[in-house]
């Protein structure tokens, strides 16, 4: 079984611009978690989807935002960036929520 | 709030030697427990987890003691090989937050052969 992708794997976008990630999740799963990691913050917890629908979410700005698809793949956008919005940012995927598989992530760079 | 913190940020051992990596949680309600090994380059990876109704769970070289009363949990790596060097995260789910997962700061675990 295929893991869990996302795209792109490298980014650098600038100031003010906006940003959309991919993740394909494992087949099967429904659930998909979306982290922010940094040095200083580690792993941040920035909203979860299952069946299309936001079920849970982190304390980040409106800025972050996301969406899920009928086939479970989601995306999350970032507006306006800020040069502390670069990072790594994983997704995760699950059958149900508690175990998450996570792919390799989205290095983003902000300049 | 809900807080998932290490105690030490590094950690070095000799290869062959045991590793014990500690996490402290401060949500007495977390229910579920995770342990993930993040290779440099890559996402985390699931190693073991424990729910709260358990102590102690054994997986393949490694083993996650729970201690509820001071919430505490521990990893323990046996017979560390080189191929173990990484970052180790706990994380923690209480019943109430619908599958959110709380990360610790993680600890990078070196191996030296």
């Amino acid at each position: 079984k295929a893991g869990v992708t996302q795209t792109p794997r490298y980014l650098i976008k600038t100031r003010g611009q906006q940003v959309t990630l991919s993740c394909s999740p494992i087949s099967g799963h429904r659930s998909v978690s979306w982290y922010q990691q940094t040095p200083g913050q580690g792993l941040q917890f920035l909203f979860e989807y299952f069946s299309e629908t936001q079920r849970n979410k982190g304390n980040f700005p409106g800025r972050f935002s996301g969406r899920q698809f009928s086939n479970s793949r989601s995306e999350m956008n970032v507006s306006t960036l800020e040069l502390g919005d670069s990072a790594l940012y994983l997704c995760a995927s699950s059958p149900i929520g508690n175990e998450q598989f996570f792919g390799p992530g989205t290095r983003l760079t902000v300049l | 709030g809900e807080n998932v913190g290490l105690h030490l940020p590094t950690l070095s051992v000799q290869e062959g030697d045991n590793s014990i990596i500690n996490c402290a949680y401060s949500n007495s309600a977390s229910d579920y427990f995770i342990w993930y090994k993040q290779e440099s380059g890559k996402g985390p990876q699931f190693i073991i987890d424990i729910r709260s109704n358990m102590d102690k769970r054994q997986g393949q070289r490694v083993t996650v003691l729970l201690n509820k009363t001071v919430k505490h949990l521990s990893l323990q790596i046996a017979a560390t090989q080189p191929g173990d060097s990484a970052v180790y995260f706990c994380a923690s789910i209480h019943g109430g937050s619908n599958y959110k997962l709380t990360f610790g700061k993680g600890t990078l675990l070196t191996v030296n052969p």
